[in-house]
């Protein structure tokens, strides 16, 4: 299947606790990003990926980490989470200027 | 900088209506312009683009949109809206973010609602 996938769909996470989001496409797209989408602000930068082994740091990178280690893969990692960080993130994908593609999202409650 | 302003967080047409949903930018180069759609519960679907060439671009689903450059514009049109148009939308222009291809600046958003 063709497209973006991610995982899990959605979480309750305690606060402090470490939390991987993945995110994974089989268009052999050269740069990812993930976003994070909050109420009445849209969808904003957390980090994204030109190519694989390179990362770099969007408009809210604070408290997230993410590598790329292959083409096809792009983790979010959460090292300690804080309820600020309860939102809906979403794992994009593009080959060129022209498009992102994007995956369903995965919504998070951090308590 | 570039940033995208959209007018009217919410938006609401009688199905049959125009819609008309507006976008503004503001970018030192020549920019790319989107329009996305977000579905209750879903992620965001491409409705069109301009890049350059037609100012006027044609997209899925009846939309269309007109890029303006006098007027920093870039507002989406449907001639006639249909239940099923009733969504999230998002307006977004390309930035190079350090080196990034096509790295998104987003409006916050205009979410349509379609009375029957």
């Amino acid at each position: 299947i063709a497209g973006i996938t991610q995982a899990p769909t959605s979480q309750i996470l305690a606060a402090g606790r470490r939390m991987t989001l993945r995110c994974t496409q089989d268009m052999r797209h050269n740069a990812m990003y993930w976003y994070r989408q909050d109420l009445g602000l849209g969808l904003r930068l957390i980090h994204y990926s030109n190519t694989a082994g390179t990362t770099g740091k969007g408009e809210v990178p604070d408290g997230y980490s993410v590598s790329r280690a292959n083409t096809d893969d792009f983790p979010l990692t959460l090292a300690s989470a804080v309820p600020s960080q309860t939102s809906v993130y979403f794992c994009a994908s593009s080959d060129s200027w022209h498009e992102q593609f994007f995956g369903p999202g995965t919504r998070l409650t951090v308590l | 900088a570039q940033s995208v302003t959209q007018l009217g967080s919410h938006v609401s047409v009688s199905e049959g209506a125009l819609v008309l949903l507006r976008c503004n930018y503001s970018s030192s180069v020549p920019p790319y312009l989107f329009w996305y759609v977000q579905y209750p519960n879903q992620g965001l679907q491409l409705l069109l683009k301009y890049t350059t060439g037609a100012t006027l671009v044609k997209g899925i689903n009846g939309f269309e949109a007109e890029f303006k450059k006098s007027e920093t514009s870039f507002h989406l049109t449907k001639p006639s809206a249909h239940m099923s148009d009733a969504a999230e939308y998002f307006c977004a222009v390309s930035r190079n973010y350090g080196g990034s291809q096509g790295n998104l600046i987003f409006g916050k958003g205009t979410k349509l609602s379609v009375k029957p």
